[in-house]
């Protein structure tokens, strides 16, 4: 069974970092893109951004929102996908889910979510 | 950017009924739209990739239509376990979109 566990989550105020991680078990994780998309309390589904495999040279993409301040990485030794957040704002208040790209199959397997709140 | 408009955002309807929503994009994806269901809490969950393919598990009485622009994804005969928030997503080029999501209530 494929499972995706999300980490490092929690309460950071304005200006702020945080660093998620998202560890990867029952996949080969070292094939997969990863991506991460986030839900503000009652509202949609926003894709932030995704890694693409060392196949594909580890290509990153990231939503406008994202992009200079959030950076995706990963350690395929660790089967594990990271997502570096800086200059947080109170509107990156979310949960922030990892999940991953199967091939055409669209995002199949996502984990529980990890909450990050930018508050002072 | 690829925008993804959804309607309606809220939708009631009863145990049996036959129910449709519609996804519209900004541009064409060709093929590469996938519906999601989300329930309070939890992670959501793949119901359509590819415009018409069901996910492995799925009840065949999701099923998943168009191409282009115009998508629809119906629900033959509601059941209580389908009440719960409905999203498109376009993976045809970057960045990646949702739709804003459509509710569906008991009626």
């Amino acid at each position: 069974e494929v499972q995706l566990v999300e980490s490092g989550g929690g309460l950071v105020q304005p200006g702020g970092s945080l660093k998620l991680s998202c560890a990867v078990s029952g996949a080969t994780f070292r094939d997969s893109a990863m991506h991460w998309v986030r839900q503000a309390s009652g509202k949609g589904l926003e894709w932030v951004g995704r890694i693409r495999s060392r196949l594909n040279d580890y290509e990153t993409a990231y939503t406008a929102a994202a992009r200079g301040r959030f950076t995706i990485s990963r350690d395929d030794s660790k089967n594990t996908a990271y997502l570096q957040m800086n200059s947080l704002k109170t509107e990156d208040t979310a949960m922030y889910y990892c999940t991953r790209l199967s091939g055409t199959k669209g995002l199949d397997y996502w984990g529980q979510g990890a909450l990050v709140t930018v508050s002072s | 950017d690829i925008q993804m408009i959804q309607s309606p955002s809220t939708l009631s309807a009863s145990v049996g009924d036959r129910v449709t929503i519609t996804c519209r994009a900004s541009q064409s994806i060709s093929v590469w739209l996938a519906w999601y269901q989300q329930k309070p809490g939890n992670a959501p969950k793949v119901l359509i990739y590819k415009t018409s393919s069901l996910e492995n598990g799925v009840p065949s009485r999701f099923s998943g239509s168009g191409s282009g622009t115009e998508f629809t994804l119906t629900i033959s005969s509601l059941q209580p376990d389908d009440f719960a928030t409905y999203y498109c997503q376009q993976y045809n080029s970057y960045p990646y979109s949702f739709g804003q999501g459509t509710k569906v209530e008991i009626k």
